[in-house]
């Protein structure tokens, strides 16, 4: 079993739709967890952390649900500019680092006019 | 933000050579970098986590004599593809954290592209 595990998709949506990605993990001791967002041909981009109480920035809502080892992203209003790869990232556990991310394949989202 | 360079942002080498790319915090410390690879249509893979001044901690399956990683100072990692292959070409990005940036942040460099014939 991987350890985060994404629904590759295409995703392809009208501009203005609501979208929908879901992500799961497997190490039940994960400390942190993010959205990334990667553009063709370039590196991930920070997109926003989630949180267990849920995070809202703008048109972007992520979920937290560390009984079922679940994370959500809701996009709302979809633009065209966040056509994109969206990457489920989780720290991994141990280590005295915060930094050993597990990235998930990531979901493609394509919005179009 | 933080900001991470890389260099060269793309290498083209024949098989057999060696190849060296450069990884630069350029407005903080990076006490931590890390080395990621990414296959076309694959998730990132990180290979190893360098802490200034110690030895790399490579992950399971990445060999730590074909990929050569030096931390010599706090702005600056290389990865060293030693006698690369076909199979070693793909997209390599780096990372950091450390004081001066936003604590379990981690920048990003623009990654290089590296393609071994």
């Amino acid at each position: 079993r991987k350890e985060v595990e994404q629904d590759p998709g295409p995703f392809n949506v009208p501009e203005g739709a609501t979208v929908a990605f879901n992500c799961t993990y497997s190490n039940s001791a994960s400390q942190s967890f993010f959205w990334y967002r990667q553009d063709c041909r370039k590196e991930p981009k920070l997109l926003m952390s989630v949180y267990s109480s849920g995070n809202e920035d703008g048109r972007f809502t992520a979920q937290l649900n560390r009984a079922s080892q679940y994370i959500s992203l809701l996009i709302r209003d979809s633009k065209l500019s966040d056509s994109a790869t969206y990457l489920c990232v989780v720290n991994k556990a141990g280590g005295t680092s915060y930094g050993k991310l597990t990235f998930g394949q990531g979901t493609i989202l394509t919005v179009h006019p | 933000g933080a900001v991470v360079s890389q260099h060269p942002s793309r290498v083209i080498c024949k098989s057999g050579t060696s190849v060296k790319i450069e990884c630069r915090s350029l407005d903080f410390q990076a006490t931590t970098m890390f080395w990621y690879r990414q296959f076309p249509k694959k998730s990132l893979m990180l290979m190893a986590t360098s802490n200034e001044g110690s030895k790399a901690t490579y992950e399971q399956g990445v060999e730590k004599d074909k990929f050569l990683i030096n931390h010599a100072s706090l702005t600056l990692s290389t990865l060293t593809v030693t006698s690369a292959h076909p199979e070693d070409s793909s997209f390599y990005i780096c990372s950091g954290e450390g004081p001066g940036a936003i604590q379990e942040t981690q920048y990003f460099g623009p990654g290089t592209r590296l393609l071994v014939l």
